[in-house]
């Protein structure tokens, strides 16, 4: 079956540090991948996508490389902010009969300090 | 424009009594899933419904959860002689039903406690 995997926090980090959050995934076919933030207080809201091998999905400093020879969608940032505190989440969708179904991996909760 | 709504916000119930949770999506979304937030299981994709059809009903937990959606909008998910295990966040998501990889538009969830 499709899973996702990724990196257990908590991860803290100081404000300007590099951020990496591991993600890694099984699936049929070719996915399409996903980086879910929930801020607190607030719902789940996408952050970056990318649909095929070797895209890159970007945004808010944030980005990710989907790569099919890893099977992974690493998410990066290279100075994160005090407001980057969250709870982050790799997702795929599988297509195909499994279409709109998106499998979440368990969520990385992310500290920033000033 | 207004975002995917979800009621009520909080609930809490007593074992073995029926809720009912409801779904608004954004207007115009033809797509809409339900997804069960808990500690011990993460995000866990429960239902999907295509207009006012479900082509996808296989994580549904028991045959005590049911979800309908009519008029292709609004859409409940009932929850049948509940149990202490069904205690999680239940979320509604919407998107555009165009095909594709489509973004999913959360909702704020709605808070489900069983004593």
């Amino acid at each position: 079956g499709n899973s996702v995997t990724q990196m257990e926090g908590p991860v803290t980090l100081s404000e300007e540090a590099f951020l990496t959050i591991n993600c890694t995934y099984t699936a049929t076919g070719y996915p399409s991948l996903f980086w879910y933030v929930q801020y607190p207080g607030e719902g789940l809201q996408l952050l970056l996508k990318a649909t095929k091998a070797d895209d890159k999905g970007s945004n808010k400093g944030f980005e990710a490389t989907y790569r099919k020879e890893t099977t992974s969608f690493h998410l990066e940032k290279g100075s994160v902010q005090v407001s980057d505190s969250a709870v982050y989440f790799c997702a795929l969708d599988a297509g195909g009969t499994s279409y709109g179904k998106l499998t979440f991996g368990q969520g990385t909760i992310l500290t920033v300090h000033p | 424009g207004a975002g995917v709504s979800q009621s009520p916000s909080n609930k809490v119930t007593e074992k073995g009594k029926d809720v009912e949770l409801r779904c608004d999506p954004i207007s115009g979304h033809t797509a809409l899933y339900w997804y069960r937030q808990s500690l011990g299981q993460g995000l866990e994709f429960l239902i999907y419904f295509q207009g006012n059809s479900a082509p996808d009903k296989s994580g549904l937990p028991s045959d005590r959860f049911s979800a309908e959606r009519t008029g292709g909008s609004v859409s409940t998910l009932t929850i049948q002689r509940t149990q202490q295990e069904d205690s999680a966040v239940y979320l509604c998501a919407s998107s555009n039903g165009r095909g594709g990889p489509e973004t999913q538009y959360f909702g704020p969830g709605t808070r489900l406690l069983v004593l």
